[in-house]
């Protein structure tokens, strides 16, 4: 089946610093892939949509300047959490829609630990 | 209001029982609808989509209600490995014209030997 795939799987960073995180669709392509945040025992919160060849698009709530997003293939979206806090560290979940199944996969996840 | 309401649970029940979640939605405009699995810190798995004529795959039984805006998931005889959070999800159109999953904050379940 359709795979996802993220890295890194976890993380560990000093408050301040800058991490990224690589989503990648293994065997589709993938012009709309999607950003997730979960907190310990949350939902999964939608951060935002990446659409290759274009912007991101951001939810209400969430800094597109601290959280960058690039979607520079059909296979990989990147998002990366600039100046990191210690409040930003959560599990970092990403999907991408295989529009030929109309269908949605999710990536492993990425947990980030900001010290 | 939340967008997607589950009971958090747990739900703790010996093997073998039968279990059933519920899940309400508010926007009345939502389009599809599923049940996903989590496990301990892992991403959420599809288990299955929900119907408005109901859907069942082997132990597992899906409904959908429009009217009422609710959403059912029952598990027959469960199993160990039944024991994970169960998320509520629907979908909606954006803004950009493109679908989102809204995800329900998750039903855990804890199946016992």
């Amino acid at each position: 089946g359709a795979v996802v795939s993220q890295h890194p799987s976890r993380v560990i960073c000093k408050s301040g610093t800058s991490v990224k995180i690589e989503c990648r669709s293994l065997d589709f392509q993938a012009t709309t892939m999607f950003w997730y945040r979960q907190f310990p025992k949350q939902s999964l919160m939608l951060m935002a949509t990446s659409n290759e060849g274009s912007k991101a698009t951001y939810e209400q709530g969430v800094e597109k300047d601290k959280f960058l997003i690039n979607h520079a293939s059909l296979t990989l979206s990147t998002l990366t959490v600039t100046s990191a806090h210690p409040e930003d560290s959560s599990f970092y979940i990403c999907s991408a829609r295989d529009q030929g199944r109309d269908t949605q996969y999710f990536g492993p996840g990425t947990r980030l630990t900001v010290l | 209001r939340k967008e997607v309401e589950q009971d958090p649970g747990p739900f703790n029940v010996p093997e073998g029982a039968t279990v059933a979640f519920n899940c309400t939605y508010s926007n009345s405009a939502s389009q599809s609808f599923f049940w996903y699995r989590q496990d301990c810190r892992k991403e959420p798995k599809l288990l299955m989509s929900v119907y408005s004529s109901g859907n069942e795959d082997g132990r597992f039984t899906a409904q959908l209600n429009r009217a009422s805006q609710y959403i059912s998931l029952l598990i027959r005889d469960s199993k160990l490995s039944d024991s994970a959070t169960y998320l509520c999800v629907v979908t909606r159109f954006m803004d950009t014209g493109r679908r989102a999953l809204t995800f329900g904050s998750g039903t855990r379940l804890q199946v016992q030997p």
